[in-house]
C-alpha cells in the first residue's frame, strides 16, 4: 500500500517568489493535514482538510492557503514568500479527521529553501 | 501557550536498557494521544497510540502509560537499540474534531 507522497522533495526559491507544494494522500485517506516544521521547533500546524473543505486550521498568515481535490489529493500554496519560510512542510493523512482516535500517517515532506 | 510538552530536549541511554519518553499536556479535552519516532530527511513515523479510556498501552519493545489526573504520558523502550536513536513526538487529539497538537520533540540517543 502506497504511502503519503509530497512532491517535489526539495524547491529553492527566492524572497517574493510564490510555491505550490503537493500532496497525495494514502488511498482511501479523506483527511488531509499541513504541517510546518523549523529546525528547534516541533510541528506547527497548517491547516487540515476533510472532503474538499478546511476543517480547522493553524495561526499563519493569509499568505498561507490550501485545496483539496475530489480525490483527496491536496496541495498547499505559498505566496510573497520570506526567508523564515524556509523549513520541512510535513503532509499527514488519515481516514477520518483529527480526534476520531486514529493516527495521522505522514509523508517525507518537502525542503523549502528561500534565498 | 503550548498545549503538549516535551520538557527533555534530549536523552542519551545505553544500549539494552529502558527509554523513558515524557508528554505534559493542558487541555483537559485531548482524549487520543500518540507517539511518532522521526528520522532525519523523513517524515514522522506513527509508533504508538493510546486514548483516555486507557492508561496502558503496549506494542513489542514500546509502551505508552497515560496519567489523566497528572495529564501527562510516557513512552517507554525496553530494550533500547541503536535503531531507536531518532527524534520522538508526543502529539494528542479531542474528540470534538480538532487538530493533532504536537510537542516540541525529544531527541533520543542509544549509545551501543
Amino acid at each position: 500500500k502506497a504511502g503519503v507522497t509530497q512532491t517535489p522533495r526539495y524547491l529553492i526559491k527566492t524572497r517574493g517568489q510564490q510555491v505550490t507544494l503537493s500532496c497525495s494522500p494514502i488511498s482511501g485517506h479523506r483527511s488531509v493535514s499541513w504541517y510546518q516544521q523549523t529546525p528547534g521547533q516541533g510541528l506547527q500546524f497548517l491547516f487540515e482538510y476533510f472532503s474538499e473543505t478546511q476543517r480547522n486550521k493553524g495561526n499563519f498568515p493569509g499568505r498561507f492557503s490550501g485545496r483539496q481535490f475530489s480525490n483527496s489529493r491536496s496541495e498547499m500554496n505559498v505566496s510573497t514568500l520570506e526567508l523564515g519560510d524556509s523549513a520541512l512542510y510535513l503532509c499527514a493523512s488519515s481516514l477520518w479527521p483529527g480526534g476520531m482516535d486514529q493516527p495521522q500517517h505522514f509523508g517525507d515532506g518537502t525542503r523549502l529553501s528561500i534565498l | 501557550d503550548q498545549q503538549v510538552k516535551q520538557n527533555s530536549p534530549s536523552l542519551s541511554v545505553q544500549e539494552g536498557r529502558i527509554s523513558i519518553l515524557n508528554c505534559d499536556y493542558t487541555n483537559s479535552m485531548f482524549d487520543y494521544f500518540l507517539w511518532y519516532k522521526k528520522y532525519p530527511a523523513e517524515g514522522p513515523t506513527f509508533l504508538i497510540s493510546i486514548s483516555s479510556i486507557k492508561d496502558k498501552n503496549e506494542d513489542g519493545r514500546f509502551t505508552v502509560f497515560l496519567n489523566k489526573s497528572a495529564k501527562h504520558l510516557s513512552l517507554h523502550i525496553v530494550p533500547s537499540q541503536p535503531g531507536d536513536s531518532a527524534v520522538y513526538f508526543c502529539a494528542a487529539s479531542a474528540s470534538d474534531g480538532q487538530n493533532f497538537v504536537f510537542g516540541p520533540g525529544t531527541r533520543l540517543s542509544v549509545l551501543p
